[in-house]
């Protein structure tokens, strides 16, 4: 099976960093993904790393080990818009398929 | 690019009933197409896997005679819940993607509200 675990919940100020972290246990990896998913929303991608090492886009960063099951989706000058759930998934090699933690709801506060 | 479409976006019928989604890819062919199930404040649930012209591949404790699902076509892949329940009720969600490519994209959602 696939055990994909991060942080329920996690709650930073306008303009600060947060670091949200997602380590993973799965029968193959072919690339992690991060999307962000506004409540009543379908999940939109954000960024996606198949190669161990930081990505940067923008305001968001992502860093993946894979040799320690980790990765982690670094938001910089956070914006009250930026309030959402965060879902970190695990895409397997065989079959495609995506597998999801079960998502970091981060509050931005004034 | 790679957009995805879902229809209706919300939908409210009576236990008993059957009621069909689709998920559309508009601009793209999509080689599999993902159907997912989200309660609320849970994370997505794969339900099934769906690759064109073939039959769907169901997760463990997915019923696949009361979630019908047909893939016709590179951009067209329906979801029928037959005979639905107040506990089929949640945000129904699909994804499509391409052989090779780098993820899924995913549609808008579904809320279905049976009564």
């Amino acid at each position: 099976g696939q055990n994909i675990d991060q942080p329920t919940e996690m709650t930073a100020t306008e303009g600060a960093i947060v670091q949200i972290n997602c380590t993973y246990q799965t029968s193959g990896f072919n690339g992690l993904f991060w999307y962000q998913q506004h409540a009543g929303e379908a999940p939109t991608f954000l960024s996606y790393n198949v190669l161990d090492g930081l990505e940067e886009k923008g305001r968001f960063s992502s860093f993946l080990s894979r040799s320690k099951g980790y990765s982690y989706l670094l938001l910089k000058e956070l914006q009250m818009k930026d309030s959402a759930s965060y879902l970190c998934a695990v895409r397997t090699p065989a079959d495609y398929k995506l597998s999801f933690g079960a998502g970091t709801t981060v509050t931005v506060r004034a | 690019g790679a957009v995805v479409s879902q229809h209706p976006s919300w939908v409210i019928c009576k236990s008993g009933t059957s009621v069909k989604i689709e998920c559309r890819s508009l601009d793209f062919q999509a080689t599999t197409m993902f159907w997912y199930r989200q309660f609320p404040k849970q994370s997505l649930m794969l339900m099934a896997t769906s690759n064109e012209g073939s039959k769907a591949t169901y997760e463990q404790g997915v019923e696949k005679d009361k979630f019908l699902i047909n893939h016709a076509s590179l951009t067209l892949s329906t979801l029928t819940v037959t005979s639905a329940h107040p506990e089929d009720s949640s945000f129904y969600i699909c994804s499509a993607s391409t052989r090779g490519g780098t993820g899924q994209y995913f549609g808008p959602g579904t809320r279905l509200t049976v009564t």
